[in-house]
């Protein structure tokens, strides 16, 4: 059974970089797309990004400046960066696995709550 | 950027009662629409994908239906566990957009 997992540090300073590790488990990254998505405390859902299991990337045109989404195979992980954040990043940031095809979200681990803040 | 509006944005209902949430797309997106129950404190979940497919552990109470820009979740008898907020979700284009939700209170 596939599991991800969300970790990283819970609070970033306003204009650092906020960067967090999806670790995925009982699965290989092969075959599927992986995304973030985050959610705004008491908002909605807002799409981040994916990254092919190749290397392919696609990045919500919102936050295509300040945002990179990477992996490594070997340790089965997925990495967010996002540079130069505000207040306004403060959110939970879910990884969420993509089916080949890449339409639904099939998969989401627990999520990490980030909040900026001095 | 295709927007998804769903209503209503709020409903309280009562148990055993039939449930309809509406999530409309400001361009066709053919059946492009995948639904997600999110309950407190946890991550959403997929409950249908491509407007009417099931999917492995959605109970089978719910349903949907659309296309083009129109479509609709059904919860076919309301049970106390279906408390939640339920998002739509696009992927005919980028960005992938999500509607904004619907909270479903038990009465």
């Amino acid at each position: 059974q596939v599991q991800l997992q969300e970790s990283g540090p819970g609070l970033v300073k306003p204009s650092e970089t906020l960067s967090l590790t999806c670790t995925v488990s009982g699965g290989s990254l092969n075959t599927f797309y992986w995304s973030w998505i985050r959610q705004s405390p008491g908002k909605g859902l807002e799409w981040i990004g994916f990254i092919y299991y190749i290397g392919t990337t696609n990045y919500n045109p919102s936050l295509k400046s300040r945002v990179s989404i990477s992996l490594d195979t070997s340790k089965t992980q997925i990495s967010l960066r996002l540079n130069s954040v505000t207040a306004a990043d403060t959110a939970i940031y879910y990884c969420a696995r993509l089916s080949p095809r890449g339409d639904a979200f099939d998969i989401w681990g627990l999520g990490a709550l980030v909040t900026v803040s001095s | 950027e295709i927007v998804l509006t769903q209503s209503p944005d709020f409903q309280s209902v009562t148990p055993k009662e039939k449930v309809t949430i509406t999530c409309r797309a400001s361009q066709d997106i053919g059946s492009s629409i995948h639904w997600y129950q999110q309950k407190p404190g946890q991550s959403p979940k997929l409950l249908i994908k491509y407007a009417s497919q099931s999917v492995s552990g959605a109970p089978s109470r719910f349903s949907g239906r659309g296309s083009g820009t129109d479509f609709t979740l059904t919860i076919s008898s309301l049970e106390a566990e279906d408390a939640a907020t339920y998002y739509c979700h696009q992927s005919s284009g980028f960005p992938f957009t999500f509607g904004q939700g619907t909270k479903l209170d038990i009465k």
